[in-house]
Protein backbone atom coordinates (compact mmCIF):
# COMPACT_ATOMS: atom_id res chain seq x y z
CA UNK A 1 0.00 0.00 0.00
CA UNK A 2 0.67 3.90 -0.02
CA UNK A 3 3.38 5.15 2.36
CA UNK A 4 3.44 8.78 3.01
CA UNK A 5 6.50 10.46 5.20
CA UNK A 6 6.36 13.93 6.40
CA UNK A 7 9.01 16.09 7.53
CA UNK A 8 9.72 18.54 9.82
CA UNK A 9 7.32 17.23 12.66
CA UNK A 10 7.48 20.60 14.21
CA UNK A 11 8.38 23.79 12.60
CA UNK A 12 8.66 27.57 13.91
CA UNK A 13 8.77 30.16 11.65
CA UNK A 14 8.55 34.71 11.92
CA UNK A 15 5.73 36.34 10.80
CA UNK A 16 6.05 37.32 7.41
CA UNK A 17 8.72 34.67 6.64
CA UNK A 18 7.85 31.41 4.21
CA UNK A 19 7.24 28.34 5.31
CA UNK A 20 7.90 24.65 3.56
CA UNK A 21 6.81 21.27 4.65
CA UNK A 22 7.70 18.36 2.84
CA UNK A 23 6.27 14.81 1.83
CA UNK A 24 7.26 11.81 -0.26
CA UNK A 25 5.05 9.13 -1.47
CA UNK A 26 5.88 5.45 -2.30
CA UNK A 27 3.17 4.34 -4.86
CA UNK A 28 3.79 5.15 -8.28
CA UNK A 29 -0.01 5.42 -9.50
CA UNK A 30 -0.95 7.85 -6.72
CA UNK A 31 -1.88 11.39 -8.45
CA UNK A 32 -4.42 12.92 -6.16
CA UNK A 33 -2.23 14.97 -3.79
CA UNK A 34 -4.39 16.88 -0.87
CA UNK A 35 -3.44 19.33 1.67
CA UNK A 36 -5.11 19.83 5.45
CA UNK A 37 -4.86 21.83 8.03
CA UNK A 38 -5.88 21.37 11.27
CA UNK A 39 -6.68 23.56 14.21
CA UNK A 40 -6.52 23.27 17.57
CA UNK A 41 -9.38 20.91 18.87
CA UNK A 42 -11.34 20.88 15.24
CA UNK A 43 -11.08 18.42 12.32
CA UNK A 44 -8.89 19.15 9.42
CA UNK A 45 -9.75 20.97 6.88
CA UNK A 46 -9.05 21.08 3.35
CA UNK A 47 -6.39 23.75 2.00
CA UNK A 48 -5.20 22.95 -1.31
CA UNK A 49 -4.97 19.80 -3.68
CA UNK A 50 -3.57 18.95 -6.57
CA UNK A 51 -3.40 15.92 -9.14
CA UNK A 52 -0.36 14.57 -11.23
CA UNK A 53 -1.03 16.45 -14.48
CA UNK A 54 0.04 19.76 -13.41
CA UNK A 55 3.37 20.32 -11.03
CA UNK A 56 2.18 23.40 -9.30
CA UNK A 57 -1.46 25.28 -8.10
CA UNK A 58 -1.51 28.33 -6.06
CA UNK A 59 -4.24 29.85 -3.99
CA UNK A 60 -3.32 33.05 -2.48
CA UNK A 61 -0.60 32.31 -0.03
CA UNK A 62 -0.78 28.64 -0.35
CA UNK A 63 1.05 26.56 -3.16
CA UNK A 64 1.62 23.20 -3.85
CA UNK A 65 4.35 21.45 -6.03
CA UNK A 66 4.86 18.12 -7.24
CA UNK A 67 7.71 15.90 -8.28
CA UNK A 68 5.80 12.88 -10.03
CA UNK A 69 9.49 11.55 -11.23
CA UNK A 70 10.85 12.31 -7.59
CA UNK A 71 7.42 11.40 -5.74
CA UNK A 72 7.68 14.53 -3.74
CA UNK A 73 5.53 17.38 -2.90
CA UNK A 74 6.00 20.60 -0.71
CA UNK A 75 3.41 23.25 0.44
CA UNK A 76 4.78 26.19 0.42
CA UNK A 77 3.51 29.32 2.54
CA UNK A 78 4.20 32.75 2.06
CA UNK A 79 4.07 35.89 4.52
CA UNK A 80 3.09 33.39 7.33
CA UNK A 81 0.44 35.14 10.09
CA UNK A 82 -0.26 33.84 13.08
CA UNK A 83 -3.70 31.95 12.14
CA UNK A 84 -1.68 30.17 9.98
CA UNK A 85 -0.24 28.41 12.96
CA UNK A 86 -1.88 24.64 12.83
CA UNK A 87 -1.17 20.81 12.09
CA UNK A 88 -0.59 20.36 8.72
CA UNK A 89 -1.10 17.05 6.91
CA UNK A 90 -0.70 15.94 3.51
CA UNK A 91 -2.06 13.33 2.23
CA UNK A 92 -2.25 11.01 -0.98
CA UNK A 93 -4.13 8.33 -3.27
CA UNK A 94 -5.29 7.20 -6.67
CA UNK A 95 -8.64 8.89 -7.62
CA UNK A 96 -11.01 6.23 -8.32
CA UNK A 97 -9.30 4.11 -4.92
CA UNK A 98 -12.94 5.14 -2.80
CA UNK A 99 -11.22 7.74 -1.17
CA UNK A 100 -8.49 5.65 0.66
CA UNK A 101 -6.17 8.55 1.78
CA UNK A 102 -3.21 7.60 3.36
CA UNK A 103 -1.98 10.73 5.60
CA UNK A 104 1.43 11.85 6.44
CA UNK A 105 2.25 11.79 10.08
CA UNK A 106 1.59 15.93 10.28
CA UNK A 107 3.67 19.22 10.75
CA UNK A 108 2.86 21.33 13.87
CA UNK A 109 3.72 24.89 12.12
CA UNK A 110 3.36 27.51 14.59
CA UNK A 111 4.16 31.43 13.82
CA UNK A 112 5.70 33.64 16.09
CA UNK A 113 4.44 37.42 16.53
CA UNK B 1 -25.76 23.63 7.61
CA UNK B 2 -24.60 21.19 10.23
CA UNK B 3 -22.04 19.33 8.34
CA UNK B 4 -20.51 16.21 10.12
CA UNK B 5 -21.76 15.91 13.66
CA UNK B 6 -19.96 13.56 16.32
CA UNK B 7 -20.46 12.39 19.74
CA UNK B 8 -19.83 11.90 22.56
CA UNK B 9 -17.17 14.41 22.47
CA UNK B 10 -15.85 12.94 25.10
CA UNK B 11 -15.61 9.57 26.75
CA UNK B 12 -14.08 7.57 29.39
CA UNK B 13 -14.00 3.67 29.14
CA UNK B 14 -12.69 0.78 31.38
CA UNK B 15 -10.86 -2.05 29.59
CA UNK B 16 -13.70 -4.43 28.25
CA UNK B 17 -16.23 -2.28 28.31
CA UNK B 18 -18.21 -1.31 24.67
CA UNK B 19 -19.41 1.86 23.06
CA UNK B 20 -20.47 3.34 20.17
CA UNK B 21 -19.69 6.79 18.90
CA UNK B 22 -21.90 8.07 16.72
CA UNK B 23 -21.69 9.97 13.48
CA UNK B 24 -24.08 11.79 11.03
CA UNK B 25 -23.88 13.94 8.08
CA UNK B 26 -26.32 16.36 6.57
CA UNK B 27 -24.42 16.51 3.16
CA UNK B 28 -26.02 13.48 1.10
CA UNK B 29 -22.57 12.70 0.95
CA UNK B 30 -22.24 8.61 -0.49
CA UNK B 31 -18.72 8.52 1.07
CA UNK B 32 -18.21 8.16 4.71
CA UNK B 33 -15.25 7.08 6.88
CA UNK B 34 -13.49 6.91 10.55
CA UNK B 35 -10.39 7.75 11.21
CA UNK B 36 -7.96 7.58 14.16
CA UNK B 37 -5.24 10.37 15.26
CA UNK B 38 -2.86 9.49 17.45
CA UNK B 39 0.46 11.69 18.45
CA UNK B 40 3.20 11.19 15.64
CA UNK B 41 1.20 8.56 13.06
CA UNK B 42 -0.97 11.28 11.15
CA UNK B 43 -4.35 10.05 10.56
CA UNK B 44 -5.19 6.12 10.08
CA UNK B 45 -8.08 4.94 8.20
CA UNK B 46 -10.01 2.22 10.35
CA UNK B 47 -12.95 1.57 8.23
CA UNK B 48 -15.22 3.21 5.07
CA UNK B 49 -18.43 3.09 3.13
CA UNK B 50 -19.00 4.25 -0.23
CA UNK B 51 -22.82 3.83 0.66
CA UNK B 52 -25.69 2.62 2.51
CA UNK B 53 -24.98 -1.60 3.12
CA UNK B 54 -21.33 -0.86 1.74
CA UNK B 55 -18.96 -0.88 4.17
CA UNK B 56 -14.80 -2.21 4.06
CA UNK B 57 -11.91 -2.02 5.97
CA UNK B 58 -9.10 0.32 6.27
CA UNK B 59 -5.59 0.19 7.43
CA UNK B 60 -6.70 -0.33 11.06
CA UNK B 61 -9.79 -2.05 11.39
CA UNK B 62 -9.19 -4.81 14.26
CA UNK B 63 -11.53 -4.39 17.68
CA UNK B 64 -14.07 -2.08 15.77
CA UNK B 65 -17.15 -2.44 13.65
CA UNK B 66 -19.02 -0.14 11.40
CA UNK B 67 -23.07 -0.39 10.13
CA UNK B 68 -24.50 1.68 7.27
CA UNK B 69 -27.81 1.78 7.34
CA UNK B 70 -28.46 4.82 5.36
CA UNK B 71 -26.99 7.39 3.97
CA UNK B 72 -26.73 10.07 7.17
CA UNK B 73 -25.55 8.01 9.83
CA UNK B 74 -22.27 5.49 10.09
CA UNK B 75 -21.48 4.49 13.62
CA UNK B 76 -18.33 3.00 14.83
CA UNK B 77 -18.72 0.63 17.70
CA UNK B 78 -15.91 -0.77 20.11
CA UNK B 79 -16.72 -4.20 20.97
CA UNK B 80 -14.25 -4.89 23.96
CA UNK B 81 -12.18 -1.40 24.45
CA UNK B 82 -8.40 -2.17 25.15
CA UNK B 83 -6.08 0.66 26.36
CA UNK B 84 -4.36 0.72 22.70
CA UNK B 85 -7.73 2.12 21.28
CA UNK B 86 -7.40 5.43 23.06
CA UNK B 87 -7.20 8.11 20.55
CA UNK B 88 -9.05 10.64 19.11
CA UNK B 89 -11.65 9.79 16.45
CA UNK B 90 -12.56 11.46 13.33
CA UNK B 91 -15.47 10.62 10.61
CA UNK B 92 -16.03 12.46 7.63
CA UNK B 93 -17.63 12.46 4.64
CA UNK B 94 -17.24 13.32 0.42
CA UNK B 95 -19.35 13.08 -2.11
CA UNK B 96 -17.69 10.53 -4.70
CA UNK B 97 -18.32 12.12 -7.70
CA UNK B 98 -17.17 11.44 -11.65
CA UNK B 99 -12.98 11.14 -10.44
CA UNK B 100 -14.20 9.17 -6.93
CA UNK B 101 -12.39 11.83 -5.52
CA UNK B 102 -12.24 15.08 -3.63
CA UNK B 103 -13.14 17.06 -0.19
CA UNK B 104 -13.13 15.26 2.78
CA UNK B 105 -15.26 16.99 5.57
CA UNK B 106 -14.80 16.45 8.88
CA UNK B 107 -16.17 16.17 12.06
CA UNK B 108 -14.99 17.48 15.37
CA UNK B 109 -13.54 14.84 16.74
CA UNK B 110 -14.11 12.38 19.62
CA UNK B 111 -11.62 12.01 22.28
CA UNK B 112 -11.55 8.18 24.05
CA UNK B 113 -9.80 7.18 27.02
CA UNK B 114 -9.75 3.61 27.83
CA UNK B 115 -8.69 3.27 31.46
Amino acid sequence: GENVEQHPSTLSVQEGDSAVIKCTYSDSASNYFPWYKQELGKGPQLIIDIRSNVGEKKDQRIAVTLNKTAKHFSLHITETQPEDSAVYFCAATFEGSARQLTFGSGTQLTVLP
Amino acid sequence: NAGVTQTPKFQVLKTGQSMTLQCAQDMNHEYMSWYRQDPGMGLRLIHYSVGAGITDQGEVPNGYNVSRSTTEDFPLRLLSAAPSQTSVYFCASSYLGATGTGELFFGEGSRLTVL
